[in-house]
């Protein structure tokens, strides 16, 4: 079983619908959880981040953490061409553990 | 300031040659990352430096990988001798010091096919 998995999608959606990215983990030590965003060819860029349990708002975006069920989304509002990337759902802390990634296809 | 760089962006190597990945960590991370994405697969991590120490390379996938960080400044990890499932896109982060999970910085990576 993977620590994080992620349907890797690809999720097409039109112009100004609201995105929701989901994934679950294993292991119930970790306590950071990150989503990150990537580029075609380039290197993954951190979008935000969660501590234990809870929401985090940050403009278009909103993460969720439910440690109870070990569930993690991210959602996206009034989403733009400009978010189609692929969105990896990440955990642990210096030793960071990856989902495999979901393709987001946001269409004019 | 300038991010992380890494060295070369892509490499095609034959099986059973060498090659050499570079990676410039932000100045003044203490804390620099490799890790790996092959075909189809997540990104792993393969080891974790504190300025020139090894702190972590639990990630490493057989001794044929040589990671080594001279200074504490910018890092290289050595592929010797190359085979065929080392394809893949290879990675490096850096993050300040005392901080980790959500303070990693990663480079474009390094891309290395070998054939």
């Amino acid at each position: 079983q993977k620590e994080v998995e992620q349907d890797p999608g690809p999720l097409s959606v039109p112009e100004g619908a609201i995105v929701s990215l989901n994934c679950t983990y294993s292991n119930s030590a970790f306590q950071y959880f990150m989503w990150y965003r990537q580029y075609s060819r380039k290197g993954p860029e951190l979008l935000m981040y969660t501590y234990s349990s809870g929401n985090k708002e940050d403009g278009r975006f909103t993460a969720q953490v439910d440690k109870s069920s070990k569930y993690i989304s991210l959602f996206i509002r009034d989403s733009q061409p400009s978010d189609s990337a692929t969105y990896l759902c990440v955990t642990g802390f210096q030793k960071l553990v990856f989902g495999t990634g979901t393709r987001l296809l946001v269409s004019p | 300031e300038a991010g992380v760089t890494q060295f070369p962006s892509h490499s095609v190597i034959e099986k059973g040659q060498t090659v050499t990945l570079r990676c410039d960590p932000i100045s003044g991370h203490d804390n620099l990352y490799w890790y790996r994405r092959v075909m189809g697969k997540e990104i792993k991590f393969l080891l974790h430096f504190v300025k020139e120490s090894k702190q972590d390379e639990s990630g490493m996938p057989n001794n044929r990988f040589l990671a080594e960080r001279t200074g504490g400044t910018y890092s290289t990890l050595k592929v010797q001798p190359a085979e065929l499932e080392d394809s893949g896109v290879y990675f490096c982060a850096s993050s300040p010091p005392g901080q980790g999970a959500y303070e990693q910085y990663f480079g474009p990576g390094t891309r290395l096919t070998v054939t």
